[in-house]
């Protein structure tokens, strides 16, 4: 079965600090995909990012990047500068992409960490 | 344009009433998702439509009924919901399934 753990429940930094979410996943299958949303108090799921197993290249777009490390089972979020409006809860995800496993396609999600940022 | 909409935005009903909740996508998307969200919580997955076909079910309870009318519209039919069921309602779509979901906003539903 897969599980996704997002161990910091809830984090509160100063705006321009640096901040990092972690991400560790389990699962058995060889080919998969990893996703970050972010929900702000609106509700939208809004998508950052998806990355599949294969490809273990770090991505940067603007202030957000990406460290996936599949030696470590993790894909971390890292928010560069962060501003007021990044406060948001964060989700970490995980789809098997093998077919024939009941997990099959299905988002797995973390349970989320809080993110503030404070003026 | 990878936009979801919903409606309503809002919803308060009573246990006797029956209500729908309303998605649609205009992106060509073939599958669609019904999400139940309650706070603090992450979502979790209730239906799955694939061209237009139901093909996953979640254990959801007879009292929510999915419908597909066609490839651009989901509904969700509400009839003697639970005070429990109150939560946000998401519904996302992908091009097919396993790919990318976009979410729409959700509706908030209370149930009195």
């Amino acid at each position: 079965a897969q599980k996704v753990t997002q161990a910091q429940t809830e984090i509160s930094v100063v705006e321009k600090e640096d901040v990092t979410l972690d991400c560790v996943y389990e699962t058995r299958d060889t080919t998969y995909y990893l996703f970050w949303y972010k929900q702000p108090p609106s509700g939208e799921l809004v998508f950052l990012i998806r990355r599949n197993s294969f490809d273990e290249q770090n991505e940067i777009s603007g202030r957000y990047s990406w460290n996936f490390q599949k030696s470590t089972s993790s894909f971390n979020f890292t928010i560069t500068a962060s501003q007021v409006v990044d406060s948001a809860v964060y989700f970490c995800a995980l789809s098997e992409a093998e077919a024939g496993g009941t997990s099959y396609g299905k988002l797995t999600f973390g349970q989320g960490t809080i993110l503030t940022v404070h003026p | 344009d990878t936009e979801v909409t919903q409606t309503p935005k809002h919803l308060v009903m009573g246990m006797t009433n029956k209500k729908s909740l309303k998605c649609e996508q205009h992106m060509g998307h073939r599958a669609m998702y019904w999400y139940k969200q309650k706070a603090k919580k992450p979502p979790e997955l209730m239906f799955v439509y694939s061209y237009e076909k139901l093909s996953i079910n979640e254990s959801v309870p007879s009292r929510f009924s999915p419908e597909c009318p066609n490839s651009s519209l989901l509904n969700l039919h509400l009839h003697a919901l639970q005070p429990e069921d109150s939560a946000l309602y998401l519904c996302a779509s992908s091009q097919e399934y396993t790919d990318t979901q976009y979410f729409g906003p959700g509706t908030r539903l209370t149930v009195l």
